[in-house]
């Protein structure tokens, strides 16, 4: 079955320093998405790309954050100056459409901001 | 604004009993009614989705979920229960009726016994 990849599966990073976390979703999907769960809370939307360009984002999603489908495998989540409170479960998810489409997501990527 | 409520935040079972997790929904359209599952150090995973089909969705791995309008519920259960099935389970509602954006219940931890 096709699936969602996600790498690193752990990044530690300093506080102020840059991340990309890194995703290849399911081939012929066209709509990706961000998620993150902070540890104890609710798995809460970040953003939503479709047509390279961003369809959605959430209050979460501010200047720190950005999102970028390099190539025609690869989505990316940049966070460019972490913050403690941006230590969480990061999802990414595709699907092939709207409309009660299943989403499919990875298997995470855990940030942990020292 | 649409929401679920996850009325349980622990469920307990012996091996082989019923299994019930209660979801609740609130949504001003026909909403697309998700479960998905989480084990233990893993990604999301879909168990069923409900888009205005039949009321009574059939998952995988023997679960099941019924959409009372009425109600406007949207319960989980599984006839026995199986080690393999603790797990934490989220309720989830789409945002809207032209987004894929999902909004996520706080999640019921579902713990089996032998």
């Amino acid at each position: 079955e096709p699936e969602v990849t996600q790498t690193p599966s752990h990044q530690v990073t300093q506080m102020g320093q840059e991340v990309i976390l890194r995703c290849v979703p399911i081939s012929n999907h066209l709509y990706f998405y961000w998620y993150r769960q902070i540890l104890g809370q609710k798995v809460e939307f970040l953003v939503s790309f479709y047509n390279n360009e961003i369809s959605e984002k959430s209050e979460i999603f501010d200047d720190q954050f950005s999102v970028e489908r390099p190539d025609g495998s690869n989505f990316t989540l940049k966070i460019r100056s972490t913050k403690l409170e941006d230590s969480a479960m990061y999802f990414c998810a595709s699907s092939e459409g709207l409309s009660g489409n299943t989403i499919y997501f990875g298997e995470g990527s855990w940030l942990t901001v020292v | 604004a649409q929401s679920v409520t996850q009325l349980d935040s622990h469920v307990s079972v012996s091996e082989g009993t019923p299994v019930l997790l209660r979801c609740n929904y609130s949504s001003s359209y026909s909403p697309s009614l998700f479960w998905y599952v989480q084990h233990p150090n893993k990604g999301l995973q879909l168990l069923l989705k409900y888009t205005s089909a039949a009321t009574l969705v059939k998952g995988i791995n023997g679960f099941e979920a019924e959409f009372k309008k009425s109600e406007t519920s949207f319960h989980l259960t599984k006839p026995s229960a199986h080690m393999s099935d603790a797990a934490e389970y989220f309720c989830v509602v789409s945002a809207s009726y032209n987004t894929d954006k999902l909004i996520f219940g706080t999640g019921t931890r579902l713990q089996v016994f032998p």
